[in-house]
């Protein structure tokens, strides 16, 4: 069975920094399409980033140049890098696996991010 | 960037009933259109994806159609446990986007 647990979340002040990761199982990152895509409380889904099969990756405008998505495929892990976080990062962050770039055909459970002074 | 416009925000339907939830992208996604589910508390769940083709596990009582730039969520006899927040999604190209979802609730 496929999972993803997300570990890595908190509270931060403004301009601090956060790393979730996410250990996938019963699936391999580096076949799949991996993502991060968050919910801020109350409010719809966001994509935040995503690691394409092949090596490219992608950021929303809002978190570009602040985060960094990887992938340790030897540890089947995806990871998010969170710098220079800001009160409007405030969410839950979803790890997502996708069978294909786009679609999320799996997701954690979440993560809560709190940045607040 | 794609906007998805949902409509309506919120649906009040009662078991039984039909529920019919729309999703209009600001500019043609063709096939590319991905409904979610989302239960308080929980993580999204996959529904539809490519505008009309059902994830695994996905009751019949679940359909998807549309192409474009107009799409449509259908579930025919609603149950108890489909009262969610439903989101549309795009993969035509980066980024994908969601929309502010339809929340169906009881009547």
């Amino acid at each position: 069975d496929v999972q993803l647990v997300e570990t890595g979340g908190g509270l931060t002040q403004p301009g601090g920094s956060l790393r979730l990761s996410c250990a996938a199982s019963g699936f391999s990152v580096s076949r799949n399409y991996m993502s991060w895509v968050r919910q801020a409380p109350g409010k719809g889904l966001e994509w935040v980033s995503i690691f394409y099969t092949g090596g490219d990756i992608y950021y929303a405008d809002f978190v570009k140049g602040r985060f960094t998505i990887s992938r340790d495929n030897s540890k089947n892990m995806a990871h998010l890098e969170m710098y220079s976080l800001r009160a409007e990062d405030t969410a839950v962050y979803y790890c997502a696996r996708g069978e294909v770039a786009g679609r999320v055909d799996d997701w954690g459970q979440g993560t809560r991010v709190t940045v607040s002074s | 960037e794609i906007v998805l416009t949902q409509s309506p925000a919120t649906l009040s339907l009662s078991p039984g009933e039909r529920a019919t939830l729309s999703c209009r992208a600001s500019q043609s996604v063709t096939s590319f259109l991905v409904w979610y589910q989302q239960k308080p508390g929980q993580a999204p769940r996959l529904l539809i994806y490519d505008a009309s083709n059902r994830a695994t596990g996905i009751p019949a009582r679940f359909s998807g159609s549309g192409s474009g730039t107009d799409f449509t969520l259908t579930i025919s006899s609603l149950e108890p446990e489909d009262f969610a927040v439903y989101y549309c999604q795009h993969r035509s190209n980066w980024p994908f986007t969601f929309g502010q979802g339809t929340r169906l609730e009881i009547k």
